[in-house]
């Protein structure tokens, strides 16, 4: 069964400031996905940045960047220049063939 | 850009009523999603449908929920018999089919439906 473990229930930020997100999973699978999703106080679930298990490279999207350890099944978020509007929830997800499993989530608060 | 959309945004209604969700997926998706959120909870997985039937579904989808493609547009989750315990936000989500461009193995959701049963 696959697992997703959000070990940080709340963090704060300083505005302009870097935040990384911990998350570690488990699973049995070599082929798969990774997801961070952002939920603002609206509850929308919006994605924020994804990663293909196989591609060694992290992924980049603008001021977010993920730190992939594979063998240690660890998927980090950083969020530079942190910024008011990234106050939301932080969920990490992982995917197989098809259905997502979320871990609980990460409260970020960017305190201006 | 092309989004989900779901509707109604907040649906109240009387336990024991049945109730239907609505949703429309991105317009070239093949892959559809129904996830649950209890209020202060992770996102749940309900159900994966693929080619008009489903293709997963989870422990909470018992026999009191079912899912619909009644076009080719609409996506519909409905409840038979809404329980207190079905409140949550409800959402929709949708995949590209590998090959059809996009992302093919990102999902995107929808806004949500709030269900409140009382």
């Amino acid at each position: 069964a696959q697992t997703v473990t959000q070990s940080q229930p709340e963090m704060s930020v300083q505005e302009a400031e870097t935040v990384t997100l911990s998350c570690t999973y488990d699973t049995s699978e070599s082929n798969y996905y990774l997801f961070w999703y952002k939920q603002p106080p609206s509850r929308q679930m919006i994605l924020v940045i994804r990663q293909e298990a196989y591609k060694q490279q992290n992924a980049t999207e603008n001021r977010f960047s993920v730190n992939f350890q594979k063998a240690a099944k660890s998927f980090s978020l950083k969020i530079s220049d942190s910024q008011l509007g990234d106050t939301a929830m932080y969920f990490c997800a992982f995917s197989r063939a098809n259905n997502l499993f979320f871990g609980t989530g990460t409260r970020l608060t960017v305190i201006p | 850009e092309p989004e989900v959309t779901q509707t109604p945004s907040h649906q109240v209604t009387q336990m024991g009523q049945e109730v239907i969700l609505r949703c429309v997926p991105i317009s070239n998706h093949l892959y559809f999603y129904w996830y649950r959120q209890i209020l202060g909870q992770k996102v749940e997985f309900l159900v994966s449908f693929y080619n008009n039937e489903i293709s997963e579904k989870s422990e909470i989808f018992d026999d009191q929920f079912s899912v619909e493609r009644p076009d080719g547009s609409n996506f519909t989750l409905k409840i038979r018999s809404t329980k207190l315990e079905d409140s949550a936000m409800y959402f929709c989500a949708s995949k590209a089919l590998r090959g059809s461009g996009g992302s093919t193995d990102t999902q995107y959701f929808g806004p949500g439906t709030r269900l409140t049963v009382l």
